[in-house]
C-alpha cells in the first residue's frame, strides 16, 4: 500500500499563509489523496481531497504535483484555530479499508 | 443532526474486564470503522464494516470483535481488556467504502490498568 510523508511539525503565524508537503512517491494512478486534520481531543476532520486536478474548498487548497508524487495543503491565512494535526493519506477506488493514517504534520500557529 | 456518536467517552477498566464502545451514526451511512489512536503512532484500522451483517479486519484485529446488526451501530468489543489495549479509540463512517469523506466521532478514552 502507498504511504505518505509528512513533516512532523512546522510553525506558521497568524495570518499568513501555511504550505504543508506530503510525498507520496509510490502513488498508484487510482490513489487520491485526502487531508484531514486533528484538533485537540477531537476525532479527525475532513479538509479536502483530489486526484489529479488542484483543488479549492473553503478551507483550504490541495495542489497536486503533475507526477502525483507529491501535495500541498495550503491554508490561505492561517488562524489559532487552524492549530492541529494534519494527515495526508492515500486512498484508492475501493475506499479506507487499507489506509494508513501516520503521525501527521503538527502545525503550530503562532500569534 | 448528530453525526457520529461514541460512547463512552472515558473509561478505565481492570485486566480482564470485558467492554463495549458504542458507535452509531444517523446519516444512513453504509461503511463505519474503528481506529485506535497510539501516541507517535497514528490512527491504525481495527475493524471495519461495509454494510450490515458484514464485517472484515483491519491492521490490528486481535483482542476486539465486532458485529453489524444495523446500519446505525457498530460496537465494538474487547473481550479481555489489557494493558496495550490503553489508547483512543474513533469511530468513523462514510456514506460507501468509495466515498472521499469520512465523519469520525470524538472518542473514547480508554485505559486498562
Amino acid at each position: 500500500d502507498a504511504k505518505t510523508t509528512q513533516p512532523n511539525s512546522m510553525e506558521s503565524n497568524e495570518e499568513e499563509p501555511v504550505h504543508l508537503p506530503c510525498n507520496h512517491s509510490t502513488i498508484s494512478g487510482t490513489d487520491y489523496i485526502h487531508w484531514y486534520r486533528q484538533l485537540p481531543s477531537q476525532g479527525p476532520e475532513y479538509v479536502i481531497h483530489g486526484l489529479t486536478s488542484n483543488v479549492n474548498n473553503r478551507m483550504a487548497s490541495l495542489a497536486i504535483a503533475e507526477d502525483r508524487k507529491s501535495s500541498t495543503l495550503i491554508l490561505h491565512r492561517a488562524t489559532l484555530r487552524d492549530a492541529a494535526v494534519y494527515y495526508c493519506i492515500l486512498s484508492n477506488s475501493g475506499g479506507y479499508q487499507k489506509v494508513t493514517f501516520g503521525i501527521g504534520t503538527k502545525l503550530q500557529v503562532i500569534p | 443532526n448528530a453525526g457520529v456518536t461514541q460512547t463512552p467517552k472515558f473509561q478505565v477498566l481492570k485486566t480482564g474486564q470485558s467492554m463495549t464502545l458504542q458507535c452509531a451514526q444517523d446519516m444512513n451511512h453504509e461503511y463505519m470503522s474503528w481506529y485506535r489512536q497510539d501516541p507517535g503512532m497514528g490512527l491504525r484500522l481495527i475493524h471495519y464494516s461495509v454494510g450490515a451483517g458484514i464485517t472484515d479486519q483491519g491492521e490490528v484485529p486481535n483482542g476486539y470483535n465486532v458485529s453489524r446488526s444495523t446500519t446505525e451501530d457498530f460496537p465494538l468489543r474487547l473481550l479481555s481488556a489489557a494493558p496495550s489495549q490503553t489508547s483512543v479509540y474513533f469511530c468513523a463512517s462514510s456514506y460507501t467504502p468509495g466515498e472521499r469523506i469520512q465523519y469520525f466521532g470524538a472518542g473514547t478514552r480508554l485505559s486498562v490498568l
